[in-house]
């Protein structure tokens, strides 16, 4: 069954630091998408980012980057220099692929990232 | 744009009470679902629709109803609440069968009493 593993239930760092979220997923699919969210104190989710099964290349966006790899079932998501904004909880989720031609999004437990100044 | 758009942002039901929590997106989204988050479970599913008039059981769907008259809007019922439903609803919505990102309400944080 698909399933998306998030081990990190919560990570404090100091301001500045870099600082890795680690998502591992199961899925049967060839083909599948993958997502992380940000959830600040605000409540609201934020889309970050989605990656295609086929493209394991890195990706990095300001001061954060994403590693992919498929050998592992591993899409860890690096932040790079972290500021005190950067505190939130954050989601890997997983796209699964319905007989309907509909998908699924299946969700990690969140890791807590707080960040202290 | 208003997006993704949950009315009531709070609410507080005593056992048995029902209650229907509305969804409306206006991004004109084929694709809708109602997730709750509960400490340490991250989100869970709990219905979800693929167009108007259709809806299907997601991971937790028990004590839960769910209805798609219109493509824009995707109702959530309670019919008789209990204490185990007091959980932060989100409704969530995307454009079709390419994967696109979920776009999400800003939840409705419900206490059953």
């Amino acid at each position: 069954a698909q399933k998306v593993t998030q081990a990190q239930t919560e990570i404090s760092v100091v301001e500045k630091e870099d600082v890795t979220l680690d998502c591992v997923y199961e899925t049967r699919d060839t083909t599948y998408y993958l997502f992380w969210y940000k959830q600040p104190p605000s409540g609201e989710l934020v889309f970050l980012i989605r990656r295609n099964s086929f493209d394991e290349q890195n990706e990095i966006s300001g001061r954060y980057s994403w590693n992919f790899q498929k050998s592992t079932s591993s899409f860890n998501f690096t932040i790079t220099a972290s500021q005190v904004v950067d505190s939130a909880v954050y989601f890997c989720a997983l796209s699964e692929g319905l007989t309907s031609g509909t998908y699924k999004y299946i969700f990690g437990t969140g890791t807590r990232l707080k960040v202290l100044a | 744009n208003a997006g993704v758009t949950q009315t009531p942002k709070f609410r507080v039901l005593k056992t048995g009470q029902s209650m229907t929590l509305l969804c409306a997106q206006d991004m004109n989204h084929e694709y809708m679902y109602w997730y709750r988050q509960d400490p340490g479970m991250g989100l869970r599913l709990i219905h979800y629709s693929v167009g108007e008039g259709t809806t299907a059981k997601g991971e937790v769907p028990d004590g839960y109803n769910v209805s798609r008259l219109k493509k824009q809007n995707f109702l959530l019922g309670l019919e008789s609440a209990a204490p185990s439903q007091t959980s932060v609803y989100f409704c969530a919505s995307t454009q079709g069968a390419d994967n696109s990102p979920l776009h999400f309400g800003n939840g409705t944080r419900l206490t059953v009493t």
